[in-house]
Order: C-alpha cells, then structure tokens, then sequence
C-alpha cells in the first residue's frame, strides 16, 4: 500500500517571496509522482508529475518539483509566487503495476499569498 | 475536448433520500474514475471503469454506493439512503491507458442534511 504525507496543512507567503511545499511518500513499490492544484470551488488540475528520467520535473508557470528517491521525497517549490498562486495543492502517488492508475492522494496543502 | 463534466454541481439531499451523479469523461478516455474529498482531505478512491467494465471498487463503497457506465461512455453514481457521512465533493476524471495522471471534472458536492 502507499501512502502520503503533505508536511504542512497551511503555508502563508508574501508575493514574490519563493515557497516550498513538502510531500513525503511510503510504498513498497515504484510510483509514479504528481502535484495538483485546487483553487476554490473548481476540481484538480495537474500541475506537474515526474514518470522516469531526469528528476527535476517543471510545470508550465514557474513551478518545479524534484523527486528524491533516497528520502521518498517530492517537494514542488516556486522561486517567486504570484497572488494567483493562491489555491490548495495535493502530492500524489501511483504505483507501478498494471491496472487502475489509482492516485492516493496526501491531505493538501493549503497556499495562502498575501501582498 | 470539452473536459470532464459533472452534474449537478450541488446537490442538497435530506437523509435517507437517493441521489445520482452523473459524470461525462472526455470522449476519447476509456477509463473513468471516481474519487471523494472530504472537507481539509485529500481525495480517495472509490472505484473504477475501463470501457463499461467497472474492475475495482474500493472497500469506501459501501452497498449503498452503485456505479455504473452503460455504454463505456457517461457514468453515474448512485447514493441510495444518504446518511450525513456522506456528504463530500465527489470527483469524476477520466484518463487514457497510456496516459498518467487524470483529468479531473469540478465535482458534485453532496450536502445530506
């Protein structure tokens, strides 16, 4: 079984400040890894998601994550954050075996930017 | 490629009444999942279908919970009997078999009152 632990429950920043937000997993296999944005009242929407390969994966506004198989560890940071950052973000696993790609999800974290 | 669509939106129930969620997947995605969030957690599983064929149920759904997808198209899910633990958003997303990570819909919050 995996499971998934998001660090913090809630991480204030001011805008521009960079910020990291920490994800922690367990599993007694491979897996696949992925972030995902919820901003208020709207479904998820991946951000980013790291397969194989090179382990510093990046999304498309300025977010990265860098998978540390060593630590079971896949952080998502951002240099510079934007007040349209605000919204909750959820680590994610997969594991490597045929069948239902099945997401277990870690409890959020909730990013707060203030002016 | 409308996106995954959910309906309704909001659903306010009474206790002990049945409710249906009704979940359109992009049209090319023959697989279809179903997961529920609860308020400050992260999603969880329910179950499953790849084509029409519904191949993993979580142990979440109780026999209260149906799921169907007829034609390997739309799905639905049915509460029958709601209790107020049920109430949650449930996410609908579809995916291809060779592509990971989902494409989720924006839910149907279930409020059982």
């Amino acid at each position: 079984a995996q499971s998934v632990t998001q660090l913090d429950s809630q991480v204030p920043v001011f805008e521009e400040a960079p910020v990291e937000l920490r994800c922690n997993y367990s599993s007694s296999v491979s897996v696949y890894l992925f972030w995902y944005v919820q901003y208020p009242n709207q479904g998820l929407q991946l951000l980013l998601k790291y397969l194989s390969g090179s382990t510093l994966v990046e999304s498309i506004n300025g977010f990265e994550a860098e998978f540390n198989k060593s630590q079971t560890s896949f952080h998502l940071r951002k240099p510079s954050v934007h007040i349209s950052d605000t919204a909750e973000y959820f680590c994610a696993v997969s594991p490597h075996i045929q069948g239902a790609q099945k997401l277990v999800f870690g409890q959020g974290t909730r990013l707060t930017i203030n002016p | 490629d409308t996106g995954v669509s959910q309906d309704p939106r909001h659903k306010i129930t009474k206790r002990g009444q049945n409710v249906t969620f009704r979940c359109d997947p992009i049209s090319e995605h023959n697989r279809l999942y179903w997961y529920r969030q609860t308020l400050g957690q992260g999603p969880e599983f329910l179950t499953y279908f790849q084509n029409e064929a519904q191949l993993e149920k979580s142990r979440l759904l109780s026999d209260r919970f149906s799921a169907e997808r007829p034609k390997g198209s739309f799905s639905t899910l049915e509460i029958q009997r709601t209790e107020q633990g049920d109430s949650a958003m449930y996410l609908c997303a579809s995916s291809t078999r060779d592509t990971y990570g989902y494409t989720f819909g924006s839910g149907t919050r279930l409020t059982v009152v």
